[in-house]
């Protein structure tokens, strides 16, 4: 009955390494998203995973930026290369089918300096 | 111009005060209308969610969506201090669209 779990919560690295950011959703949920939120912007969509179909990856920034889904469950953002200005809260969302209410886990605070 | 507009605040009410949080939005095909509370740390929750033009009511909260001004709103009543988080707009355009498009939220303040 837990909620949208994403490790780590906090993740400091430095410029021009990579990282990978986790994200559980709710079980039996199939439809899962990620957002980024940068400081003193909205939430800005960046990619969704629909059951065992194509993700829409029409947010994705940059080609820095891949994510995968594993088992229709647990996903992984990985940034590569990264900048400063990746420097934000990565949100992930899921939800029960793609047209119903989005959950929110807590977020991963990615510093790059 | 953004597709969704939300004064950032910040925004400081006493305990007990009415709270009103607006929205303007330009694009016309938007349907449905969402409220998100944001506390610190942590991610949005959704708190209120309306389909087109009209109000909603939930406790001390309205919803409130004007199609016709692209203005929504979100009252809050006799508010509390633990209501004091940001707030965030975000909009969906029809039923085949999963895509929300936020505002950048308004951050809330009530003193007790």
């Amino acid at each position: 009955g837990a909620g949208v779990s994403q490790s780590p919560s906090n993740k400091v690295t430095e410029k021009g390494k990579d990282v990978e950011l986790r994200c559980d959703p709710i079980s039996g949920h199939t439809a899962l998203y990620w957002y980024r939120q940068s400081l003193g912007q909205g939430l800005e969509f960046l990619i969704y995973f629909q059951g065992n179909s194509a993700p829409d990856k029409s947010g994705l920034p940059s080609d820095r930026f891949s994510a995968e889904r594993t088992g229709g469950s647990v996903s992984t953002l990985t940034i590569q290369r990264t900048q400063q200005e990746d420097s934000a809260v990565y949100l992930c969302a899921s939800s029960l089918a793609r047209y119903n209410e989005q959950f929110f886990g807590p977020g991963t605070r990615l510093t790059v300096l | 111009q953004k597709e969704v507009e939300q004064d950032p605040g910040p925004l400081s009410v006493p305990e007990g005060a009415i709270v009103s949080l607006n929205c303007t939005y330009s694009n016309s095909a938007f349907q449905y209308f969402m409220w998100y509370r944001q506390y610190s740390r942590k991610g949005p929750e959704l708190l209120m969610y309306t389909y087109s033009s009209g109000n909603k009511e939930d406790g001390r909260f309205t919803a409130q969506v004007d199609k016709s001004s692209k203005y929504i709103s979100l009252f809050i009543r006799d508010s509390q201090p633990s209501d004091s988080a940001t707030y965030l707009c975000a909009m969906r355009t029809g039923a085949g669209s999963y895509q929300l498009t936020f505002g950048k939220g308004t951050k809330l303040s009530v003193i007790p």
